[in-house]
């Protein structure tokens, strides 16, 4: 697809498990972000990768959380232990650069913890 | 990343022209605006960005206060589609990423 895609759409999970949300970024975009979103909130920023490396980790909330892009592409965002607080819909963006240039958004992976 | 202060919402009428305004009372220099809008159960989406001059594309356009104290996000003619959340975003030359805050939501009416 031409798009960003993120699998699953939808994941429900019991507390104390581990999860991997995965994000498959338009062909040939170098620049990775990972968002999660609240209800009635805007998207929280949690990491960006540019190429394979992360860029910026400053929103990753504890180390319950971790993102890989290993050959540049396809990201996961992995939680461990997760928390009902955890709860949200994880957004994955990428854009064909860094800087200014257009992020372009998949539709989000919602996560609920029972 | 600088702020934006937004209306949290608004109305308009299909049809009619509407005008989203951002305050941006510490933009730095070097501070692109950015307008993003999301649409309900969507990721968001770009619409428009510029740093000092009005911009226009197909979507909307972009008009910059002289002292880039503010800006406004204009829509010439809202439809039923345009109902979504507006974010104004502040987003250094050299920096990658989008701090969003909570936008504007507008609402349109048939």
């Amino acid at each position: 697809g031409a798009g960003v895609s993120q699998t699953p759409s939808n994941k429900v999970t019991e507390k104390g498990k581990y999860v991997e949300l995965r994000c498959d970024p338009i062909s040939g975009h170098t620049a990775l972000y990972w968002y999660r979103q609240s209800l009635g909130q805007g998207p929280e920023f949690l990491i960006y990768f540019q190429g394979t490396g992360a860029a910026d980790d400053s929103g990753l909330p504890n180390d319950r959380f971790f993102a890989v892009r290993p050959e540049g592409s396809v990201s996961t965002l992995k939680i461990q232990r997760t928390e009902r607080g955890d709860s949200a819909v994880y957004l994955c963006a990428s854009s064909s650069t860094g800087g200014n240039t257009e992020a372009f958004f998949g539709q989000g992976t919602r996560l609920t913890v029972v | 990343d600088a702020k934006t202060t937004q209306p949290n919402s608004m109305e308009s009428n299909e049809e009619e022209p509407v005008h989203l305004p951002c305050n941006h009372s510490t933009i730095s220099g070097t501070d692109y605006i950015h307008w993003y809008r999301q649409l309900p159960s969507q990721g968001p989406e770009y619409v428009i960005h510029g740093l000092t001059s009005n911009v226009n594309n197909r979507m909307a356009s972009l008009a910059i206060a002289e002292d880039r104290k503010s800006s406004t996000l204009i829509l010439h003619r809202a439809t039923l589609r345009d109902a979504a959340v507006y974010y104004c975003i502040l987003r250094d030359r050299g920096y990658s990423t989008l701090t969003f805050g909570k936008g504007t939501m507008l609402l349109v009416s048939p």
